[in-house]
């Protein structure tokens, strides 16, 4: 599977927006870029996912590069309940394997 | 239910004992994963099931650890004579087979080997 690579942590204020990075350079034609998080003391939870074009749901946007080899999370108001490790996962086709990297822990302050 | 079941929510083994961990996944999800996280640590992969095949068990620790899935549902982990490094959460996660199915993952099991 192609890795991923994104800072360890990162920070943010409250209600201000958070772009959160990730490098995939050797990204295959049939790979999705995904996202999940992980809050505090929980499980994983899917936040979103695309494979070439910009994508918007309820709880974050993501932006992916014309190259597709990179792409970025955007939380455009970060709440306190935003605190969480962001995994960005490549995942082929509609039969993939999941596998997590280490994730970017984010921190929000008040 | 309607999510990811697993039991038992707490185990309490001592060390050299075998434990058996469930997983249901959500009805009609091809795809199950298998996770472990000890404190503070990233999600480790141990194992995937479409249906009931295993395309990728690379991430099985040892031979202590095995997984089935039968009739393509429940799974089963199995960890013999545990030892104390085995302790850790241990998360299931399903998807459907459709492109960018989400996975929605249990609460785990949390095992601690004394």
């Amino acid at each position: 599977d192609a890795k991923t690579t994104q800072p360890n942590s990162m920070e943010s204020n409250e209600e201000e927006p958070v772009h959160l990075p990730c490098n995939h350079s050797t990204i295959s034609g049939t790979d999705y870029i995904h996202w999940y998080r992980q809050l505090p003391s929980q499980g994983p939870e899917y936040v979103i996912h695309g494979l070439t074009s910009n994508v918007n749901n309820r709880m974050a946007s993501l932006a992916i590069a014309e190259d597709r080899k990179s792409s970025t999370l955007i939380l455009h108001r970060a709440t306190l309940r935003d605190a969480a490790v962001y995994y960005c996962i490549l995942r082929r086709g509609s039969q993939g394997n999941l596998i997590f990297g280490k994730g970017t822990k984010l921190s929000v302050k008040p | 239910g309607a999510g990811v079941s697993q039991s038992p929510s707490n185990k309490v083994t001592e060390k050299g004992k075998d434990v058996e961990l469930r997983c249901d996944p959500i009805s009609g999800h091809t795809a199950l994963y298998w996770y472990r996280q000890s404190l503070g640590q990233g999600l480790e992969f141990l194992i995937y099931f479409q249906g009931n095949s295993a395309p990728d068990k690379s991430g099985l620790p040892s031979d202590r650890f095995s997984a089935e899935r039968t009739g393509g549902s429940v799974s089963t982990l199995t960890i013999q004579r545990t030892q104390q490094e085995d302790s850790a959460v241990y998360l299931c996660a399903s998807s459907p087979d459709r492109v960018g199915g989400e996975a929605f993952f249990g609460q785990g099991t949390r095992l601690t080997v004394v």
